[in-house]
């Protein structure tokens, strides 16, 4: 089972300000997704195959990486983008990580 | 548009039995696959299993083979998730989420909103 670990588990920042979450992979993986999740929602798609924004993501949100490692990045973070990400891969079977909180500092 | 409409929250006592629903529209049933994700309080996504409710084949986690039952209805387009002999520790949020694929992977386009469990005596 491949896997994922996210870093760092928490993260504050001010609006305005970017922002990157990593993942990294015990194993190559070709694709990663992620969700964002706010406390009493389900999680949504938020970047799948990688770099694609789910349908309604604003633009400030991109995904990159390659290999065993990904990112998701924040260009300028703004008061909604607060929630908890999880990135997924989809190799043999899923597999997430454990979760990255994006507080507003 | 798609929707998986979970049944409502549960409150249930130890060694009890509990049967989940996830009720889906908007899309051809049987052409996706249905999985299960746990949810703890202030914890992470953990994944159960899932169902091919086209011909009803199931996978499981390993941890989850004597925990959860899959099963689902297509004449209702209904995914089912039982969990036996709860303890403490299924207390939890439990999703129903349709495995959707892209070109070059999978992932879980559409969650239902989560039931809440809670198993206490």
């Amino acid at each position: 089972e491949i896997v994922l670990t996210q870093s760092p588990t928490t993260i504050a920042a001010s609006p305005g300000e970017k922002v990157t979450i990593t993942c990294r992979a015990s194993s190559s993986v070709s694709y990663m997704y992620w969700y964002q999740q706010k406390p009493g929602a389900s999680p949504k798609p938020w970047i799948y195959d990688t770099s694609k924004l789910a349908s309604g993501v604003p633009n400030r949100f991109s995904g990159s990486g390659s290999g065993t490692s990904y990112s998701l990045t924040i260009n300028t973070m703004e008061t909604e983008d607060a929630a908890t990400y999880y990135c997924q891969q989809w190799s043999s079977t899923y597999t997430f990580g454990a979760g990255t909180k994006l507080e507003l500092k | 548009e798609v929707q998986l409409q979970q049944s409502g929250p549960e409150l249930q006592r130890p060694g009890a039995s509990v049967k989940l629903s996830c009720k889906a529209s908007g899309y051809t049933f049987t052409e996706y696959y249905m999985y299960w994700v746990k949810q703890r309080p202030k914890q992470g996504l953990e994944l159960i299993g899932r169902i091919d409710p086209e011909d009803g084949s199931t996978d499981y986690v390993e941890k989850f083979k004597n925990k959860a039952t899959l099963t689902a209805d297509t004449s209702s387009n209904t995914a089912y998730m039982q969990l036996s002999s709860l303890t403490s520790e299924d207390t939890a949020t439990y999703f129903c989420a349709r495995e959707g694929f892209t070109t070059v992977g999978g992932y879980f386009d559409y969650w239902g909103q989560g039931v809440m469990v809670t198993v206490s005596s």
